[in-house]
């Protein structure tokens, strides 16, 4: 168990619909991470918040979108879903926002757009 | 941009042969992350390398750094059933922590 928590387990939902997804990070880090894992592109980093703010986005389509609150947990939106945003969405905390800090993956939403 | 590139996709060995990864960077790493995914499971974080030349092992496993910090690669020494499962590579993606993953190495090991 990382103590990284995100909900739900399991997503089903039908496209043109919107999700949202919530991560819990570790007692006491800063920083979420999301990224995505599908079975041909592997683990893409989408976005990074550190302490409330975003600090990096990488491959995030513009229909995606994210925060993180001020207790630090973080939510995660899909809008206008499409059959090829079914995937595992995983987020991961660390410390501080290092790319030497480990990062701890909570277990992902599998999310499946029909 | 910066890619991190992982060979071979797949390896299949019998239980108790040697098996290794190789991930190679575009750009020269500050350093590299190992983690390791089992079936149905989360990417679990192994080590990290952060020396030229560095080498570390883990009781079975030996991990390298690339004296010009560009590749990379793990090995396992006799595998075993447990260490089913797929092993990613990671470099850093930014300054800002984020990581970029090799597509990763699926291990099966036949018993």
């Amino acid at each position: 168990d990382s103590g990284v928590t995100q909900t739900p387990k399991h997503l089903i939902t039908a496209t043109g619909q919107r999700v949202t997804l919530r991560c819990s990070p570790r007692s006491g880090d800063l920083s979420v991470y999301w990224y995505q894992q599908s079975l041909d592109q592997g683990l893409q980093f989408l976005i990074h918040y550190y302490n409330g703010e975003e600090r990096a986005k990488g491959n995030i389509l513009e229909r995606f979108s994210a925060q993180q609150f001020p207790d630090l947990h973080s939510e995660l939106n899909l809008s206008s879903l499409e059959l090829g945003d079914s995937a595992l969405y995983f987020c991961a905390s660390s410390v501080v926002p290092s790319a030497t800090d480990t990062q701890y993956f909570g277990p992902g939403t599998r999310l499946t757009v029909l | 941009g910066q890619q991190v590139m992982q060979i071979p996709q797949y390896q299949h060995v019998q239980e108790g042969e040697d098996f290794t990864t190789y991930c190679n960077s575009s750009t020269t790493l500050s350093n590299i992350q190992w983690y390791k995914q089992r079936p149905g499971g989360h990417p679990v974080f192994l080590i990290q390398l952060v020396k030229s030349g560095e080498v570390k092992k883990q009781k079975r496993l030996t991990f390298q750094f690339g004296e010009a910090k560009k590749n990379s690669s793990l090995h396992i020494t006799a595998t075993q059933t447990t260490d089913v499962g797929t092993y990613f590579c990671a470099g850093p993606g930014g300054s800002q922590g984020n990581l970029i993953f090799g597509k990763g190495t699926k291990l099966s090991v036949k018993p």
